[in-house]
């Protein structure tokens, strides 16, 4: 089945402008999670949704950075009033619901999207 | 707070030798311990797992890795390298409040001809 697929791969901005990356999870999955990669800081959670359960936005770097998830699926990532220190790829990755062993089912990552702010 | 930590920013190694990456992790329960792999402009792949039982796992592209609890290492080896593992490789540690992963800074491989 298809992967975890994200829009823009690219996208390239200037300061001060509002920004919108997209995240379309693998069907059926419950979770999704989105992170940050950037050099020197290596991969960095950024929020996390579980079901219907109100979101964990506790890695979110500042009140710039909002992300919302419709009717359990699809996921925006919305970044305003950009700054040079926001570029980086935006990694989305989903996973199912915990298994009724107690394990955690692991995250499927999609290709990322390249944020450039100039 | 949990961390993972990864020793080896760069590794050279020639093509048929073989590999070890190395994780150390610092987490308050059991831990929950992945290895994803990451080529250029790809997203991560996971390549193992490891979540209880058996202290040694096996993975694709015939990686393994060793859990070792008195240690808090989670090492990656492969016998014999071949030069499309020319990666960056993650560790990762989970579960936390919310199940995000914690990442290591990643392993740069190189495989030498």
């Amino acid at each position: 089945g298809a992967g975890v697929s994200q829009s823009p791969s690219n996208k390239v901005t200037e300061k001060g402008k509002d920004v919108e990356l997209r995240c379309d999870p693998i069907s059926g999955h419950t979770a999704l999670y989105w992170y940050r990669q950037s050099l020197g800081q290596g991969l960095e959670f950024l929020i996390y949704f579980q079901g219907n359960s109100a979101p964990d936005k506790s890695g979110l770097p500042s009140d710039r950075f909002s992300a919302e998830r419709t009717g359990g699926s699809v996921s925006t990532l919305t970044i305003q009033r950009t700054q040079q220190e926001d570029s980086a790829v935006y990694l989305c990755a989903s996973s199912s619901i915990r298994l009724a062993g107690g394990y955690i089912n692991e995250q499927f990552f999609g290709p990322g999207t390249r944020l450039t702010v100039l | 707070a949990q961390s993972v930590t990864q020793p080896d920013i760069h590794i050279t190694v020639s093509e048929g030798a073989s590999l070890e990456l190395r994780c150390n992790y610092s987490y308050g329960a059991t831990p929950y311990l992945f290895w994803y792999v990451q080529s250029p402009g790809q997203g991560l792949q996971l390549l193992l797992k490891y979540f209880s039982g058996d202290t040694l796992v096996q993975g694709i592209k015939g990686f393994e890795a060793e859990f070792k609890r008195s240690q808090s290492s989670f090492n990656l080896r492969k016998p014999s390298v071949h030069w499309s593992d020319a990666a960056e490789y993650f560790c990762a540690v989970g579960p936390s409040a919310g199940n995000m992963l914690t990442f290591g800074g990643g392993t740069r491989l190189m495989v030498k001809p």
